[in-house]
């Protein structure tokens, strides 16, 4: 059983709303990342944090924003909802030292109408 | 920029089969591969790993081989079973400690009963 939460699991808002997506990892793992992910479709890297007050954005431009305050837990947040921001969000963290790859969690979906 | 890309988006096998999946980089500075199954409504799950020094690893009906003269990695799966059915990814790490996975399309293996 991977060691990585994301709340929720599905999310369908409306246009404007401000919403977080929480993703927490019980392993120690310093980095983080966030991908966003559409149906069968590759993964793209939106966001990543290498430890505690680090973070970077990713390949792919997102309008979201995130924060590294605690080694766990990894919170992404969309000011303002758009409908093309409907996608699946990926949460992964890894462990440097390990070199095992990433520890992905289940993702959210999310719908925005 | 440098992506990972699959030859195939879609495999048919027979269950019992064996089947090959293919995945061509093109960063010849990418130094660990890994593959990674997902399954419907799930996140990519951690199959096997290869670093750039070795050419073959095996793992439980698993085996990655990697041929960097042509740039290319593939993923064997022995006696193909239903629940292997899912989209497989590989992924390249650029190299170093950032530790930074670039993720190809993915190839969708569907067991036929």
């Amino acid at each position: 059983e991977a060691d990585i939460y994301q709340t929720p699991r599905y999310l369908v808002i409306g246009t404007g709303k401000k919403i977080t997506l929480e993703c927490s990892q019980t392993m120690g793992h310093d980095k983080m990342y966030w991908y966003q992910q559409d149906p069968g479709m590759e993964l793209h890297l939106i966001h990543y944090s290498y430890g505690v007050n680090s973070t970077e954005k990713g390949d792919l431009s997102s309008e979201s924003t995130v924060s590294r305050i605690r080694t766990e837990h990894f919170p992404l947040t969309l000011e303002s909802a758009r409908p093309s921001h409907t996608s699946q969000y990926l949460c992964a963290s890894s462990d440097t030292r390990a070199g095992r790859g990433y520890t992905f969690g289940s993702g959210t979906r999310l719908t925005v109408v | 920029g440098e992506s990972v890309g699959l030859h195939l988006p879609t495999l048919s096998v027979q269950e019992g089969d064996n089947s090959i999946i293919n995945c061509a980089y093109s960063n010849s500075a990418s130094d660990y591969f890994i593959w990674y199954k997902q399954e419907s409504g799930k996140g990519p799950q951690f199959i096997i790993d290869i670093r750039s020094n070795m050419d073959k690893r095996q793992g439980q009906r698993v085996t990655v081989l990697l041929n960097k003269t042509v740039k290319h990695l593939s993923l064997q799966i022995a006696a193909t079973q239903p629940g292997d059915s899912a989209v497989y990814f590989c992924a390249e790490n650029y190299g170093g400690a950032t530790n930074k996975l670039i993720f190809g399309t993915g190839t969708l293996l569907a067991v036929q009963p």
